[in-house]
């Protein structure tokens, strides 16, 4: 079966600190990844999304950016973190045709406080 | 443009009432998708339906349903005879082809014993 995985679970960093969130897929090939982001009392943002290695499209201009090294690891990173990325970020994947077409799977989430 | 509009910002009734869910979209789109999401106090989010736009027959799962009306750009989610176990934020989505969900804001139920 497939698992999704993300961490750190939990992140307090200050402002102008670099940002690393890792999260991987197991038991699928080739899948769609996507990190979304939750500010506090709002819906879910999209911030990056991957088809295939080294493919990333930007949804939102920010000092945040996405990388895709291989096939299942998906990477948010910033080089200077502002008070305003902090939020609850989850990372998740999907499968293009079949039956699980366009259905999300959703890691547990980073929180991120940025002080 | 995509749009998800989701107007109950919180909702709360008691053990065993019946509560229903609001959701409007907009899109110009003839083939999307829409979705029911639950993400409860761990933060993770569950996934509950998956509706395309061809097909505007209701579902019932259990004690969920959902009642989908092209006419009004409405895809609402009944739970019935809830339970304390049903609190959580409530999410709809919608894709136009390509898997990007576009969220709305959520919806928070609480339901008290």
């Amino acid at each position: 079966s497939q698992t999704i995985h993300q961490w750190p679970a939990t992140l307090v960093q200050p402002v102008g600190s670099p940002l690393s969130l890792e999260c991987t897929v197991e038991g699928t090939s080739n899948p769609n990844l996507y990190w979304y982001r939750q500010a506090a009392g709002r819906g879910l943002q999209l911030l990056f999304y991957s088809v295939g290695i080294g493919q990333i499209s930007s949804e939102v201009p920010q000092n945040l950016s996405a990388s895709r090294p291989q096939d299942r690891q998906f990477i948010l990173s910033s080089k200077k973190l502002l008070l305003s990325d902090s939020g609850f970020y989850l990372c998740a994947w999907s499968v293009t045709g079949g039956p699980g077409a366009n259905v999300l799977t959703f890691g547990a989430g980073s929180r991120l406080t940025v002080l | 443009a995509q749009k998800v509009t989701q107007a109950q910002t919180e909702i709360s009734v008691v053990e065993k009432e019946d509560v229903t869910l609001d959701c409007v979209y907009e899109t110009r789109d003839t083939t999307y998708y829409l979705f029911w999401y639950k993400q409860p106090p761990s933060g993770e989010l569950v996934f509950l339906i998956r509706r395309n736009s061809f097909d505007e027959q209701n579902e019932i799962s259990g004690r969920y349903s959902w009642n989908f009306q092209k006419s009004t750009s409405s895809f609402n989610f009944t739970i019935t005879a809830s339970q304390v176990v049903d609190s959580a934020v409530y999410f709809c989505a919608l894709s136009e082809g390509f898997d990007k969900l576009i969220f709305g804001t959520g919806t928070r139920l609480q339901v008290f014993p």
